[in-house]
């Protein structure tokens, strides 16, 4: 089937605007995380979503991030008031529990830039 | 907290060569996965090799073989008869059996293969 799709692909907003960037995780898979890629740095973890389980939001940097996932499938990552520092890919991947292997499958990523 | 260190930002390598690229972790867990993952310039992370923290035997995949080295807590790629196609940023990725499995990654490896 297909696999983790992400929109928008590219973001350029104003600083102060809200955002809001789209993860479609392959279908059936029950796992779905957020992580933010900043030039030179590594992933960093933002959030994980488990079935109907409370998500882990231990890695959201502030109170102006926030994701929600609706019906257990597509996800939302909320960024308000963007400041500069924000800008970076943000990366969705999603796994399913049932793979003892606990393979991530990402998603190409949403380029932000905040001017 | 686990940490994981790549400590080669770039690397190169001619046509055919082998390479090895290192990586480095921490942690006071037993029971764990590691991982290298390749991020080619179109950004799509792929997963390359893993492997078993209660496994001995080293994980290979067609041209791609680990060395791991529980004790030490190394985790190295190689990459034999390397291909122009194996140009990419690789991120070596520690998950913690158990709770989030979400990966704790470095900050990568920038390989080069030139023709």
């Amino acid at each position: 089937g297909a696999g983790v799709s992400q929109s928008p692909s590219n973001k350029v907003t104003e600083k102060g605007k809200d955002v809001e960037l789209r993860c479609d995780p392959i279908s059936g898979h029950t796992a779905l995380y957020w992580y933010r890629q900043s030039l030179g740095q590594g992933l960093e973890f933002l959030i994980y979503f488990q079935g109907n389980s409370a998500p882990d939001k231990s890695g959201l940097p502030s109170d102006r991030f926030s994701a929600e996932r609706t019906g257990g499938s597509v996800s939302t990552l909320t960024i308000q008031r963007t400041q500069q520092e924000d800008s970076a890919v943000y990366l969705c991947a999603s796994s399913s529990r049932d793979q003892l292997a606990y393979e991530q499958y990402f998603g190409p990523g949403t380029r932000l830039t905040v001017t | 907290a686990q940490t994981v260190t790549q400590s080669q930002p770039e690397m190169s390598v001619q046509e055919a060569e082998t390479v090895t690229l290192s990586c480095t972790y921490d942690t006071s867990e037993s029971n764990y996965y590691l991982f290298w993952y390749k991020q080619p310039p179109s950004r799509q992370m792929i997963l390359v090799i893993r492997q078993e923290a209660y496994k001995q035997q080293n994980a290979t995949e067609n041209r791609f073989s680990v060395n791991f080295q529980k004790a030490a807590k190394s985790f190295s790629l190689k990459i034999s008869d390397s291909q122009l196609g194996d140009t990419a940023m690789y991120f070596c990725a520690f998950m913690k059996f158990g709770g989030t499995y979400k990966y704790i990654f470095g900050t990568g490896t920038r390989l080069k293969v030139l023709a």
